[in-house]
């Protein structure tokens, strides 16, 4: 079965410091998202990207930052964490064209104190 | 990128059909709709997608309007594990990535 996951599930960091969530997946997918779901926003997009190295900006990439170094892995950054940046955090996937489906992690509930 | 807009909430009873509506009347040709739900504590999953014919798989149908500015998930026989939030988006064939925006989604409630 495919598969998307996230590295916690639940995380607590402290205003200020340098938080990493990191996501695998074992598809071979080209093109990977970061999301961030907060009650009566639904689903708003960070960064994604589409290769290797690639990234793009989302609907919201302030305070966020990206790295893809290889394939299945793609990492978000938050360089200094801000309470307004606890959230639910959803990583994605999906094949190289634009119109397949988006396979999901289960989510990073992130709390920042 | 193209919007879609769904009802908050919906209600249903179990063991009966459920039509979920999508509205997207900014859709362009290139525009695929696509399906999902999230259950409570879980990411979203893939239901269904189609671009212009109406189409069926094992765990729903989805009804797509002939200028496909709105489109219909069809649940045939609705059971208590399929209360979730359901979310219509737009995927684009032409860029590589498919950025696409999520909304809020139908939050289905299924009564027993």
């Amino acid at each position: 079965d495919v598969k998307v996951t996230q590295s916690s599930r639940y995380l607590v960091k402290r205003t200020g410091e340098k938080v990493f969530l990191e996501c695998v997946q074992d598809m071979d997918h080209e093109n990977m998202f970061w999301y961030r779901q907060d009650p009566g926003l639904g689903l708003r997009l960070i960064y994604f990207s589409y290769d290797v190295k690639m990234k793009e900006k989302g609907d919201i990439p302030e305070g966020y930052s990206v790295s893809r170094e290889k394939k299945e892995r793609f990492s978000l950054i938050l360089e200094s964490a801000s309470t307004n940046q606890t959230s639910m955090y959803l990583c994605a996937s999906s094949p190289y064209r634009g119109y397949e489906k988006l396979f999901f992690g289960s989510g990073t509930q992130l709390s920042v104190l | 990128d193209a919007k879609t807009t769904q009802p908050n909430s919906m209600e249903s009873n179990e063991e009966e059909p459920v039509h979920l509506p999508c509205n997207h009347s900014t859709i362009s040709g290139t525009d695929y709709i696509h399906w999902y739900r999230q259950l409570p504590s879980q990411g979203p999953e893939y239901v269904i997608h189609g671009l212009t014919s109406n189409v069926n798989n094992r765990m729903a149908s989805l009804a797509i309007a002939e200028d496909r500015k709105s489109s219909t998930l069809i649940l045939h026989r609705a059971t208590l594990r399929d209360a979730a939030v359901y979310y219509c988006i737009l995927r684009d064939v032409q860029t590589n990535a498919g950025k696409s925006t999520f909304g809020d989604g139908t939050t289905l409630t299924v009564k027993p």
